[in-house]
C-alpha cells in the first residue's frame, strides 16, 4: 500500500523559506515520478510541481516557478521541496503524491504552510 | 491551460438517492484523461475514476464514470452515508494538469 507522509509545514513570515519532505514507502520509490499538490481549505487542488523518477526532469507551475525546487534522494525513499521568497498566496495544505499516468492514487496526509506576518 | 468547471456547486440529496456531478472541460480532454477524486474533511483526495471511466482499485461499483470530449459525468447511483463528500474533477492530458473547483455532496 502506498504510504507518503509530509513534515515541515509551518508559520513562516513573507519572504521567507521552508523545506516540505515527504517520506514514501509501500512502492518503488524509485521507479515513480512525484508531485506536490497544494490545495487551499474549500478550494480545489492545484498541481505545483513534479519530478521524474531519476530526478533529472524537474517542471513547475508559472505561479511557484523560480521561487520553488523540487528534489528526491532515491536512496532514502525522501521527496522534497524548498520554498523560497514565500508569500502570502503560497499559504495551503501541501501535498505530496503520485500516480502512474498523470492522475494521483497516492497521497499524502498533508502539511499546512502558513504565510502570514 | 484546460480550466474546469463543475456544477452544481452543491448538491443536497438523502441516503439512498442517486446523484449525478457534471466537469466541463474548456477544452477537448482527448484520450479521456480525465480523473475524478472524493474528499472529506482533514483528508486528501481519494482517487475513485480516472481515464474517465475506470474505477480505481477498491471503489464501490455504485460509482461510474462517462463522458467525453469537454463533458464528463459521475453518478453515484445510490448514496451511502460516507458518500457525502467533496468531489473533484482532473484532467491530466495538458500539463499544467488541473482540478476543477468541486461539487459538494451534502445530507438533504
Amino acid at each position: 500500500e502506498v504510504q507518503l507522509v509530509e513534515s515541515g509545514g509551518g508559520l513562516v513570515q513573507p519572504g521567507g523559506s521552508l523545506r516540505l519532505s515527504c517520506a514514501a514507502s509501500g512502492f518503488t520509490f524509485s521507479s515513480n515520478w512525484m508531485h506536490w499538490v497544494r490545495q487551499v481549505p474549500g478550494e480545489g487542488p492545484v498541481w505545483v510541481s513534479r519530478i521524474n523518477s531519476d530526478g533529472n526532469s524537474t517542471r513547475y507551475a508559472d505561479s511557484v516557478k523560480g521561487r520553488f525546487t523540487i528534489s528526491r534522494d532515491n536512496a532514502k525513499n525522501m521527496l522534497f521541496l524548498q520554498m523560497n521568497s514565500l508569500r502570502a498566496e503560497d499559504t495551503a495544505v501541501y501535498y505530496c503524491a503520485t500516480g502512474a499516468g498523470g492522475y494521483y492514487n497516492g497521497w499524502g496526509q498533508g502539511t499546512l504552510v502558513t504565510v502570514s506576518s | 491551460e484546460i480550466v474546469l468547471t463543475q456544477s452544481p456547486g452543491t448538491l443536497s440529496l438523502s441516503p439512498g438517492e442517486r446523484a449525478t456531478l457534471s466537469c466541463r472541460a474548456s477544452q477537448s480532454v482527448s484520450s479521456n484523461y480525465l480523473a475524478w477524486y472524493q474528499q472529506k474533511p482533514g483528508q486528501a483526495p481519494r482517487l475513485l475514476i480516472y481515464g474517465a471511466s475506470s474505477r480505481a482499485t477498491g471503489i464501490p461499483d455504485r460509482f461510474s464514470g462517462s463522458g467525453s470530449g469537454t463533458e464528463f459525468t459521475l453518478t453515484i447511483s445510490r448514496l451511502e452515508p460516507e458518500d457525502f463528500a467533496v468531489y473533484y474533477c482532473q484532467q491530466y492530458v495538458t500539463a499544467p494538469f488541473t482540478f476543477g473547483p468541486g461539487t459538494k455532496v451534502d445530507i438533504k
